[in-house]
């Protein structure tokens, strides 16, 4: 069974602090990864794609991928009351569209 | 600025009933996909399509058929609703802007099979 773990949270940060959001994954074959940020009541959005390992930046937001740890994190700088979402991660193995998702992490920014 | 609509927002339906779920993309994608969403259980795929006329079975195809005749229309359909399909349903679909991979989701069908 291919998983993706993530943390459910609630993960509280004061605003304007960094954000820290983790994921693991079993499945060694996965090669691509994706965060979401889905509202309350909403559809998720995708927010970062990365398949490289190490960090990709997209403004506040960095996506970290360990491959060797299998280990992937979503960093989100100056964090804003309105990032207050449920992050989902998810990993796809190579040529392959099967997306298996986490079960999300809940972030709350404090004002 | 539509990218991905459904047919329905809100949908009740009896046990034992064919329900059809629509999906519509203006993005001209080739991929797309139909995801149930329940909680404590995260996001499932159901079945997804990579060309018109071509689909795979996701994780949890059991109880469900699609079908794609053109390329931006997906359609999930319920061919016995029964009272463990009620759920959150979210199409996608995904491809490449400006190299970069892109995916959208629809704003989900809420069914509730009685």
């Amino acid at each position: 069974q291919k998983e993706v773990e993530q943390n459910s949270g609630p993960l509280s940060v004061p605003e304007g602090a960094i954000a820290s959001l983790n994921c693991t994954y079993s499945d060694r074959g996965s090669q691509s990864f994706f965060w979401y940020r889905q509202y309350s009541g909403k559809s998720p959005e995708l927010i970062m794609f990365i398949y490289s390992n190490g960090d990709k930046e997209d403004g506040r937001f960095t996506a970290q991928l360990n491959k060797a740890s299998q280990y992937v994190s979503l960093l989100i700088r100056d964090s804003q009351p309105s990032d207050s979402a449920t992050y989902l991660c998810a990993a796809e193995a190579r040529g392959y569209q099967k997306v298996t998702f986490g079960t999300g992490t809940k972030l709350q920014v404090i004002p | 600025d539509v990218k991905v609509t459904q047919s329905s927002r809100y949908l009740v339906k009896r046990t034992g009933e064919k329900v059809f779920l629509e999906c519509v993309q203006d993005m001209d994608h080739e991929n797309m996909f139909w995801y149930r969403q329940d909680p404590g259980l995260g996001l499932r795929l159901i079945y997804f399509s990579y060309d018109v006329k071509m689909k795979e079975k996701g994780d949890i195809p059991e109880g469900y058929s699609v079908s794609r005749e053109k390329k931006e229309r997906f359609s999930l359909i319920l061919e016995s609703a029964s009272t463990n399909q009620t759920s959150m349903y979210l199409c996608a679909s995904r491809g490449e802007s400006r190299g970069e991979e892109t995916q959208y989701f629809g704003p989900g069908t809420r069914l509730l099979v009685l």
